[in-house]
């Protein structure tokens, strides 16, 4: 039982170059959402799907597209990457309901450098 | 405008004594109040929540107490233990999305 799996861990690329960042969870979680962390700063939402079927903005979505793929899997992409986008990137899952803590299950992250 | 702010960046306290974090929010409409634990290089791990209905909740060494007319809520960890030391991260949930807004954290140390 894995969690949630991102990949790849780390990218390094070139202003105007594009990539993907994969996530899949095998926790049967309905909500599946992208974060990125900057440093000395707490997690934003860039992405969120509720169910499959659905994507929807959070705080900063500009410069990104996702699409959820199926249940298991949510993919984050990068247009043309933007020094501005250089980050970690987190991908989390949460089965929702009044009777869930709200607890987001993490990946490991995604360190993404943008020259 | 930071719906979730942790005043303090960093936080060192002694192993054994107690660890207070604290955490303050302005949107009354949050069901779900939680706190995360990060280590280096590591995803966010859970650690403890709470209702917006309740005003403390329990877990082992880990207390979360919850102050609605303050919008404010704090962290304790005691006895505080070198493991324990990582950033902590508030976040506060709406259910309708499931959405999580997060502070931006304090760093935790503790000093054997």
């Amino acid at each position: 039982n894995a969690g949630v799996t991102q990949t790849p861990k780390f990218q390094v690329l070139k202003t105007g170059q594009s990539m993907t960042l994969q996530c899949a969870q095998d926790m049967n979680h309905n909500s599946m959402y992208w974060y990125r962390q900057d440093p000395g700063m707490g997690l934003r939402l860039i992405y969120y799907s509720a169910s499959e079927g659905t994507t929807d903005k959070g705080e900063v979505p500009n410069g990104y597209n996702v699409s959820r793929l199926n249940k298991r899997e949510f993919s984050l992409r990068l247009e043309s990457a933007a020094p501005s986008q250089t980050s970690v990137y987190f991908c989390a899952s949460i089965l929702p309901g009044l009777a869930n803590t709200g607890e987001l299950f993490f990946g490991e992250g995604s360190r993404l450098t943008v020259l | 405008d930071q719906q979730v702010k942790q005043n303090s960046p960093s936080l060192s306290v002694q192993e054994g004594r107690i660890s207070i974090l604290n955490c303050d929010y302005t949107n009354s409409m949050f069901d779900y109040f939680l706190w995360y634990k990060k280590y280096p290089a590591e995803g966010p791990t859970f650690l403890i929540s709470i209702s917006s209905i309740k005003d403390k909740n329990e877990d082992g060494r880990f207390t979360v107490f919850l102050n609605k007319s303050a919008k404010h809520l704090s962290l304790h960890i005691v006895p505080s233990q070198p493991g324990d030391s990582a950033v902590y991260f508030c976040a506060a949930l709406k259910f309708r999305g499931g959405k999580s807004t997060f502070g931006d954290g304090t760093t935790l140390t503790v000093k054997p």
